[in-house]
């Protein structure tokens, strides 16, 4: 398994604005997932784009992969303050043995 | 039912103290992991649980002792914890290790404070 790296660090929108968040990884993938993360709570699983596909929607989730520049975008439309969590980004590999290691994160706050 | 839940929630303990952190899911996964996260960190791998085998220990110290009773249920025990094994300690379950494909699903966290 591998880490993602997650970039920006932190992000900071206003309610009903767009936030894009980046995900760079090293080696060949079988799948790449998005998390989010709460403050202080478990995290969710939002959408897993697997290693042949571009891109994928989830309701105003969109999430895209470039094999090719080993690094993935999710895209969060119309942004609401309950969506102000940690997101991570977890690369996994074709020899997957259930780890996930995560990044950093990106913090994304959604003012009112 | 597509929760995970834990047990407690909140715990504070001493250092000589023995206690255990209990996690349940009831959708049929046979892979649970436990995962330990700092203030202001990631999530990072303890151990993983596959088939009721442990799998994958991350060279945890052995003051941390998990246990897998059945395929619902798993627990981790604590005993002699140093201050610095404060956090949060996050339960995951998914259908199976090492298939691809397969997300995770998290319980909520148990806040550990060791003084």
């Amino acid at each position: 398994s591998q880490q993602g790296e997650e970039d920006p660090q932190a992000l900071s929108i206003q309610e009903g604005e767009n936030a894009t968040m980046n995900c760079s990884y090293k080696t060949s993938i079988n799948n790449l997932q998005w998390y989010r993360q709460n403050s202080g709570r478990g995290l969710v699983h939002l959408i897993l784009i697997r290693s042949n596909e571009r891109e994928k929607h989830s309701g105003r989730l969109r999430v895209t992969l470039d094999t090719s520049k080993k690094s993935s975008s999710l895209l969060i439309t119309a942004s609401r303050a309950a969506d102000t969590a940690s997101y991570f980004c977890a690369p996994v590999g074709s020899s997957n043995t259930g780890k996930l290691i995560f990044g950093q994160g990106t913090t994304l706050q959604v003012k009112p | 039912d597509t929760e995970v839940t834990q047990t407690p929630k909140h715990l504070v303990m001493g250092m000589t103290n023995k206690k255990s952190l209990k996690c349940e899911q009831h959708m049929g996964h046979r892979a649970m992991y436990w995962y330990k996260q700092k203030a202001k960190k990631p999530p990072e791998l303890m151990f993983v649980y596959s088939y009721e085998k442990l799998s994958i220990n991350e060279s945890v110290p052995s003051r941390f002792s998990p246990e897998c009773p059945n395929s619902s249920l798993l627990n981790l025990h604590l005993h002699a914890l140093q201050p610095e094994d404060s956090a949060l300690y996050l339960c995951a379950s998914s259908h199976a290790a090492g298939v691809a494909y397969n997300e995770q699903f998290f319980g909520p966290g148990t806040r550990l404070t060791v003084l």
